[in-house]
């Protein structure tokens, strides 16, 4: 079946310093979603990329949506200590049913030393 | 954006009886929405589809009759954990499927079940 593969796993940094994530996978995506979990809380949508090649910014978050739409990448800049969280990516594929279920990465988690 | 609401955010119950938990899209419709439960530290495992009107779509591994979903209304969908026992303690979250010109979903807060 489809999946994707997200790197790192973890990542410990301190703060100010700029952090970057990826997805990539073995199948194409007519969408990319990127969402932040809080312990104890439900996913919150960051950046929504629908289209190959964009790059969209959301404040100090940047993505982009790869141009053989099999990958992705998020950035965030000058981290904060509220940055810290786990982060997923997530793939629409939008095949026969259209179904609109999501593929997801297996997280990374970002820890902020002040 | 918008804004995708469960209720209750947290239930304990005893061994035997049944849940229901809410999920709600506050400001737009949502034909679809989704059914997932996370463990500690892994990534969110969809249950089910929730399709408004129709019957739900449960993935492989999922029992359709320990988990009821009902979609009644194009902003409201329920999950029934019934006769619950404490392997189904878990974090549940739904999703909201907003398709407009765009295809994207949301999530709520979550659900925190303890059977004991």
């Amino acid at each position: 079946g489809q999946q994707l593969n997200q790197s790192p796993q973890s990542m410990f940094i301190q703060e100010g310093e700029d952090v970057s994530m990826n997805c990539t996978s073995s199948s194409i995506f007519n969408t990319w979603l990127w969402y932040k979990q809080d312990p104890g809380e439900g996913p919150v949508l960051l950046i929504a990329l629908y289209k190959a090649g964009e790059l969209t910014s959301n404040g100090r978050l940047t993505a982009q949506f790869g141009i053989t739409r099999k990958d992705s990448f998020l950035n965030i800049s000058a981290s904060i200590p509220s940055d810290v969280g786990i982060y997923f990516c997530a793939g629409l594929v939008h095949g026969s049913g259209n179904t609109g279920k999501l593929i997801f990465g297996q997280g990374t988690t970002l820890q902020v030393k002040p | 954006g918008a804004v995708v609401s469960q209720h209750p955010s947290w239930v304990i119950c005893k061994s035997g009886t049944s849940v229901k938990i809410e999920c709600r899209s506050l400001d737009f419709q949502a034909t679809t929405m989704f059914w997932y439960r996370q463990f500690p530290k892994q990534s969110l495992m969809l249950m089910a589809t929730s399709n408004e009107g129709s019957k739900a779509t449960y993935e492989q591994g999922v029992e359709k009759d320990k988990f009821l979903i009902n979609h009644a209304s194009l902003t409201l969908s329920t999950l029934t954990v019934t006769s619950a026992h404490p392997e189904d303690s878990s974090f549940y979250i739904c999703s909201a499927r907003k398709w407009t010109s765009t295809d994207t979903q949301y999530f709520g807060p979550g659900t925190r079940l303890t059977v004991l």
